[in-house]
């Protein structure tokens, strides 16, 4: 089992429509989740992090972390054209063998 | 601030042939790193430096060298490139001088495109 699991994609969503995204991961040891997004033919850029459980808004955009159930989530409302992009999920272990990990990525397109 | 700059943009090699990417960033950061993304398998790591003058293996050196001589340069060097070496590259910069230790926000280049026939 890979560390970070991500919902390969692609996704396809109508213009208003609330979007789940969600990765699960198998290293208890993560400590901080982050999500980026990368638009086509960009470098990624820092969305959101969150440290340990619980839930994070930033305008749109709400990030949930569940560590008992090793998942993540990004949760996009009232989705516009302008979110298409791929977006990654990252996760750190700052501990003994701290790394940084990135899922695979999926790839959302919102359509007018 | 132009943040993180890579050179060039796009490249095409012969197998064999040597080359060396770019990496520039005006932050005044103190760690950078090397990642190549390729489709299906996300971004790997391939080496890492906390500070000017260190270095760090990640998860996919093989094939490759770097070099910080300067705080604001990092550069990736392809020493005889291969087929598997086709990707697109991205350099990140973060402010601390402790990679992972903490959490460390990356910013990324917008990537080098290389394809090595």
């Amino acid at each position: 089992q890979k560390e970070v699991e991500q919902d390969p994609g692609p996704l396809s969503v109508p213009e208003g429509a609330i979007v789940s995204l969600n990765c699960t991961y198998s290293n208890s040891a993560f400590q901080y989740f982050m999500w980026y997004r990368q638009y086509s033919r960009k470098g990624p850029e820092l969305l959101m992090y969150t440290y340990s459980s619980g839930n994070k808004e930033d305008g749109r955009f709400t990030a949930q972390v569940d560590k008992s159930s090793k998942y993540i989530s990004l949760f996009i409302r009232d989705s516009q054209p302008s979110d298409s992009a791929t977006y990654l999920c990252a996760m750190l272990n700052t501990g003994a063998n701290s790394k940084l990990t990135f899922g695979k990525g999926i790839t959302l397109s919102v359509r007018p | 601030n132009a943040g993180v700059t890579q050179t060039p943009k796009f490249q095409v090699l012969k197998t064999g042939q040597s080359m060396t990417l770019q990496c520039a960033q005006d932050m005044n950061h103190n760690s950078m790193y090397w990642y190549r993304q390729d489709p299906g398998m996300g971004l790997r790591l391939i080496y890492y430096s906390a500070s000017e003058g260190t270095t760090d293996k990640g998860e996919v050196p093989d094939g490759y060298n770097v070099s910080r001589l300067k705080k604001q340069n990092f550069l990736l060097g392809l020493e005889s490139a291969a087929p598997s070496q086709t990707s697109v590259y991205f350099c990140a910069s973060s402010y601390l001088d402790q990679a992972w230790s903490s959490y460390n926000e990356q910013f990324f280049g917008p990537g080098t495109r290389l394809t090595v026939l």
